[in-house]
């Protein structure tokens, strides 16, 4: 089955780091470029950044540039998404996405979620 | 930045009704446009690509046109699991935007 499998909900407080991960299968994950997406509660999407897993490139939304870093390890078909200093801001649900054709941008396939807690 | 503005924001209507939600962008984007839709709890799910297309396994009920800054998405007779918010989304190669939803409840 081709399908993006996500990390479990995590808790977290402010300034703390985070590393989320988004496994793919039933495809070859570096054919595809991963975004996030986030959605904060009771909110609208957000684009975060993506990745293209063949080359690692990454580029960034405007508002998330330097704040987080997304990154991929093809021996394990995997993609992260990571924070060094979490803020409240960042409570939200997180998903990865595949793009659902190499060059552009809009997306076929999605992870589950993973909820993201900030607190103190 | 693009902007897009989606409208109305909440739609409340009956099973069978025809629905139409309204996306506009600040600028124009050609027919770089897709259309999703979204259950509380779920990942979005693709509906449309490049403003019109279907995307595979979408029920033909739903329809979606337009292109420059005015999209339009379609849903010919409300069904049950229709009720959902769905969410615009312009894309290129660089940049990607979406529109703040619009929430199709049951009147």
């Amino acid at each position: 089955e081709v399908q993006l499998v996500q990390s479990g909900a995590e808790v977290k407080k402010p300034g703390e780091s985070l590393r989320i991960s988004c496994q793919g299968s039933g495809y070859t994950l570096t054919k595809y470029w991963i975004s996030w997406v986030r959605q904060r509660p009771g909110r609208g999407l957000e684009w975060m950044g993506r990745i293209d897993p063949s080359q690692s490139y990454s580029n960034y939304g405007p508002s998330l540039q330097g704040h987080v870093t997304i990154s991929v390890d093809k021996s394990i078909s995997t993609v992260y998404l990571q924070w060094n200093s979490l803020r409240a801001s960042d409570s939200a649900m997180y998903y990865c996405t595949r793009h659902a054709v190499a060059g552009t941008s809009y997306f076929d396939l999605w992870g589950q979620g993973t909820l993201v807690t900030v607190s103190s | 930045d693009i902007q897009m503005t989606q409208s109305p924001s909440t739609l409340s209507a009956s099973v069978g009704d025809r629905v139409t939600i309204t996306c506009r962008a600040s600028q124009t984007i050609s027919d770089w446009l897709a259309w999703y839709q979204q259950k509380p709890g779920k990942a979005p799910k693709l509906l449309i690509y490049k403003a019109s297309r279907l995307q595979s396994g979408v029920p033909s009920r739903f329809s979606a046109s337009g292109s420059g800054t005015e999209f339009t998405l379609t849903i010919s007779s409300l069904q049950p699991d229709d009720f959902a918010t769905y969410y615009c989304q312009h894309y290129n190669s660089f940049l990607i935007s979406f529109g703040g939803g619009t929430k199709v409840e049951i009147k």
